[in-house]
């Protein structure tokens, strides 16, 4: 079945820079990665996801590559601010599967 | 158009006892997915229902069982509770399924004693 590793666990930056958030999946039949966050006493929230016939993906100041190749996939935030602080989960799966999650990353955000 | 509902948002229940959760969905979405979050395993996935019928289960024993209503929404149960079963439930909305754009509710906090 899929694996879904996430690095680092915890990531410390200050307000104005940008952040980043690798994810490596194991079955290369995966083609679909969405990623959540989640913040304190809440349920996760999609951010933002890609399939695997895309390559990169923005929203704002999120973006998302893929690389089918390598297997893995990388959530980019640029101009952090210290509302996106909060834990950020990569996942992974293909039609008729389970989502499967990464271990998720704590973000912080300092002014 | 509302969100995902979850009731109730916390529970604590005794060893032994068991316990059923509900779950909401987005008006129109037919998917509900149930995931269990922990500090140690992170989101696990317990079972999809479409369309009231099972349609993925995750590694779970047989304790952890739901169902789906014709309005599409679903409860899951936990019989027999174990310490070990003390978790954030997390129940998620698709029109479509897991492979698609899932919507999580806030989920239901249980403490088992």
């Amino acid at each position: 079945g899929e694996n879904v590793e996430q690095h680092p666990s915890t990531l410390s930056v200050q307000e104005g820079d940008s952040a980043v958030i690798k994810c490596t999946y194991s079955d290369s039949a995966s083609n679909y990665f969405p990623w959540y966050k989640q913040e304190l006493g809440k349920g996760p929230q999609l951010i933002i996801d890609i399939r695997s016939n895309v390559g990169e993906k923005k929203d704002q100041r999120i973006a998302v590559t893929l690389n089918k190749t390598a297997k893995h996939f990388s959530l980019h935030i640029t101009e952090t601010q210290p509302e996106d602080s909060a834990v950020y989960f990569c996942a992974a799966n293909q039609a008729g599967t389970a989502l499967i999650f990464g271990k998720g990353t704590t973000l912080s955000v300092s002014s | 158009k509302a969100g995902v509902t979850q009731t109730p948002r916390y529970l604590i229940k005794t060893r032994g006892q068991q316990v059923t959760l509900s779950c909401s969905p987005i008006s129109g979405h037919r998917s509900v997915s149930w995931y269990q979050q922990t500090p140690g395993q992170g989101l696990q996935f317990l079972f999809e229902y479409f369309s009231e019928t099972q349609r993925n289960k995750g590694n779970f024993p047989g304790r952890f069982s739901g169902r789906q209503f014709s309005n599409s929404r679903s409860e899951m149960n936990v019989s027999t509770l174990e310490l070990g079963d003390s978790a954030l439930y997390l129940c998620a909305s698709s029109s479509l399924g897991t492979n698609y754009e899932q919507y999580f509710g806030p989920g239901t906090r249980l403490t088992v004693t």
